[in-house]
C-alpha cells in the first residue's frame, strides 16, 4: 500500500493558462474525491467518483473545472483559464466502497497551485 | 445540511501538558466523525474516527476523542503533548448515507518547550 499520490506537488501558472493535476488512489479503493483548501480554511469538497462514474459535484466546481476518471483508476482535475482565486491546495482522497470503511477517506499530499 | 465548528483557531500549550481541541457539529441525521492532522505543506492524515460502538475512540500518536450525541460534540484530547504534535487539526463529519466530508476551519496546536 503506497498511499494516495498526487502530481505535481507544486504548480505555478500565469492567469489565463490551463492546468491539469493527477491523482492516483490507493489501489483497492474505488472511490476518489477532490477537495480544495485555501489558506486558513478546512478542505472543501469539489467532486467524487465511484469507479469511473462522477457521482457528485459541488457548486464550487465552476464550468472552468473538469474532472475525469476514465478507467476507474487515476483521476485528473483540469482548470481552464485559471484565475488568481484558484490559488489553493488541491487535495485528492480515496476510500473503499461499501460498509462503514467507505466513510474513511485517505488523503494524498496535495498539489499547491499558485496563479500569478 | 451538516456543519462543523472548531471554536479555537489556535491553542498554545507547553510540552507535556494536556490538551483538548473542541469540535461541535450540526446535523439532523446520524453522523460519522473524524479528526485529521495536517503538517505544513502536507496532506491530511487520519488521526481517529467514530463510526459506531464505544463513544470513546483512540487514535494514533496517543490521541483520543469522545463522541457526545446530546452535546453534538467530538472533542480531541491528549494527556501529554510533544513538540512534534505541533500541527493543524481538522474535525470532519459525514452524514450517514452520504459520502462527502464537511470540515471545520481547523485548530492550530502550538506546542512550546
Amino acid at each position: 500500500d503506497t498511499g494516495v499520490s498526487q502530481d505535481p506537488r507544486h504548480k505555478i501558472t500565469k492567469r489565463g493558462q490551463n492546468v491539469t493535476f493527477r491523482c492516483d488512489p490507493i489501489s483497492e479503493h474505488n472511490r476518489l474525491y477532490w477537495y480544495r483548501q485555501t489558506l486558513g480554511q478546512g478542505p472543501e469538497f469539489l467532486t467524487y467518483f465511484q469507479n469511473e462514474a462522477q457521482l457528485e459535484k459541488s457548486r464550487l466546481l465552476s464550468d472552468r473545472f473538469s474532472a475525469e476518471r476514465p478507467k476507474g483508476s487515476f483521476s485528473t482535475l483540469e482548470i481552464q483559464r485559471t484565475e488568481q482565486g484558484d490559488s489553493a491546495m488541491y487535495l485528492c482522497a480515496s476510500s473503499q466502497h461499501g460498509g462503514t470503511e467507505s466513510y474513511e477517506q485517505y488523503f494524498g499530499p496535495g498539489t499547491r497551485l499558485t496563479v500569478t | 445540511a451538516q456543519s462543523v465548528t472548531q471554536l479555537d483557531s489556535q491553542v498554545p500549550v507547553f510540552e507535556e501538558a494536556p490538551v483538548e481541541l473542541r469540535c461541535n457539529y450540526s446535523s439532523s441525521v446520524s453522523v460519522y466523525l473524524f479528526w485529521y492532522v495536517q503538517y505544513p505543506n502536507q496532506g491530511l492524515q487520519l488521526l481517529l474516527k467514530y463510526l459506531s460502538g464505544s463513544t470513546l475512540v483512540k487514535g494514533i500518536n496517543g490521541f483520543e476523542a469522545e463522541f457526545n450525541k446530546s452535546q453534538t460534540s467530538f472533542h480531541l484530547r491528549k494527556p501529554s503533548v510533544h513538540i512534534s504534535d505541533t500541527a493543524e487539526y481538522f474535525c470532519a463529519v459525514v452524514n450517514s448515507g452520504y459520502s462527502t466530508l464537511t470540515f471545520g476551519k481547523g485548530t492550530m496546536l502550538l506546542v512550546s518547550p
